[in-house]
């Protein structure tokens, strides 16, 4: 149990565009989601806590108009991208919380490698 | 502000042979401590929390406040255990967390 999936895996876009990553909790309502960037070699960054029915919270020094994150589900967040560049071609991972543990386990995605060209 | 501390970036046990990895935190209320793996080609998965004093595939990991520490410790590496380990803490009741840079373990046959 406890599932999180991401969805692409891996995707390549033109600097300028934007690109949107799912982040899904399969078996389970996730009351919160968390996402976080991963930099070659280095520690996982959490970006932003995402609620269900309510805007994110992001942490310091993270653009929220530029990683916009919608939670419209108990089951899906969303994580979109606007006017990518290449600074921004990372590993991408989100991760869900049941809100039944007491210890508030969360739960990883596999990740999505963006790549911006 | 909370932090996490992991000095050693690569670590080579024999097989066989104890396992030590350091963690050392920063953080002013009462943390949870927790260690989480990532396998290769694998997501990262919680292997133990220091709140439910458990052992997981033979490691055990005991909250030290007077050090500010929480090592991870296996007394017989196993081949399997290579992987990706980051110490990662969270305040009581607080769902963030924040993750030390990782240790990546080898276990040489």
């Amino acid at each position: 149990g406890a599932v999180v999936s991401q969805h692409p895996s891996w995707v390549i876009c033109k600097s300028g565009t934007s690109v949107k990553i799912e982040c899904r909790s399969l078996d389970f309502q996730a009351t919160t989601m968390f996402w976080y960037r991963q930099f070659p070699k280095k520690s996982l960054m959490l970006m932003a806590t995402s609620n269900e029915g309510s805007k994110a919270t992001y942490e310091q020094g993270v653009e929220k108009d530029k990683f916009l994150i919608n939670h419209a589900s108990l089951t899906l967040s969303t994580l979109t991208v606007t006017s990518a560049h290449p600074e921004d071609s990372s590993f991408y991972i989100c991760s869900a919380v049941t809100g039944q543990d007491i210890s508030y386990e969360q739960y990883f995605g596999p990740g999505t490698r963006l790549t911006v060209t | 502000a909370q932090r996490v501390t992991q000095p050693e970036k690569l670590l080579s046990v024999f097989k066989g042979a104890p396992v030590e990895l350091k963690c050392n935190y920063s953080y002013s209320g009462s943390p949870e401590l927790f260690w989480y793996v990532q396998y290769s080609r694998q997501r990262l998965q919680l292997l133990l929390r220091h709140i439910s004093r458990e052992s997981i595939k033979g490691f055990t990991a005991d909250l030290n406040k007077g050090e500010t520490s929480f090592h991870l410790k296996k007394p017989f590496a196993q081949e399997e255990d290579s992987a990706m380990y980051y110490c990662a803490l969270s305040g009581l009741g607080n769902e963030k967390l924040t993750f030390g840079t990782g240790t990546r373990l080898t276990i040489i046959p």
